[in-house]
């Protein structure tokens, strides 16, 4: 267990519609990243937050938003959903700035 | 742009020999290079890492070469073990926080 809780585990939707990803890192991680894998794809990254602040922005579409709050937690915002947006999103957590991410188990979303 | 390659998809190794998994990059600008390692059905977990200072880092059976010339580094498990049987990623720690993940090499260790 990392100690990042990520939900839900599975969600299933249509073209369309919208959808909240909801990550709580470790007790004490201030950084919490978002990375998007889809079938067959490596881990393709997203955004990263830091205490609240944007840090870091990958290849995030217009179309996908994310927030960290004052609790740290973490949300991950996915709007007018196609169905090239079916993948894994997973969310990680670190203390310090080395690069050791610490990841929850993902959230599978598919669209239909 | 920063890109993190591993030009092979998937490796094969017998147990108890070596598995050598590579990993070449663009980006000069790095702090730190990492390995993570990840079941199906489960999220990746790190493995080792090597500062850009280093040429060499070792924990246990692994080891993570580091060739800053040639923009190559290098993962050696020795010996390989079936329970090491996974996908690897080589992973970039930019200075400005970014952590970008290579496509992944599947690696099977044969019994």
């Amino acid at each position: 267990d990392s100690g990042v809780t990520q939900t839900p585990k599975h969600l299933i939707t249509a073209t369309g519609q919208r959808v909240t990803l909801r990550c709580s890192p470790r007790s004490g991680d201030l950084s919490v990243y978002w990375y998007q894998q889809s079938l067959d794809q490596g881990l393709q990254f997203l955004i990263q937050y830091y205490n609240g602040e944007e840090r870091a922005k990958g290849n995030i579409l217009e179309r996908f938003s994310a927030q960290q709050f004052p609790d740290l937690h973490s949300e991950l915002n996915l709007s007018s959903l196609e169905l090239g947006d079916s993948a894994l999103y997973f969310c990680a957590s670190s203390v310090g700035r080395t690069g050791e991410l610490f990841f929850g188990e993902g959230s599978r979303l598919t669209v239909l | 742009d920063q890109q993190v390659k591993q030009n092979s998809p998937s490796l094969s190794v017998q147990e108890g020999r070596i598995s050598i998994l590579n990993c070449d990059y663009t980006n000069s600008m790095f702090d730190y290079f990492l390995w993570y390692k990840k079941y199906p059905a489960e999220g990746p977990t790190f493995l080792i890492s090597i500062s850009s200072i280093k040429d060499k880092n070792e924990d246990g059976r692994f080891t993570v070469f580091l060739n800053k010339s040639a923009k190559h580094l290098s993962l050696h498990i020795v010996p390989s073990q079936p329970g090491d049987s996974a996908v690897y990623f080589c992973a970039e720690k930019t200075s400005y926080d970014k952590v970008i993940f290579g496509p992944g090499t599947s690696l099977s260790v044969i019994p």
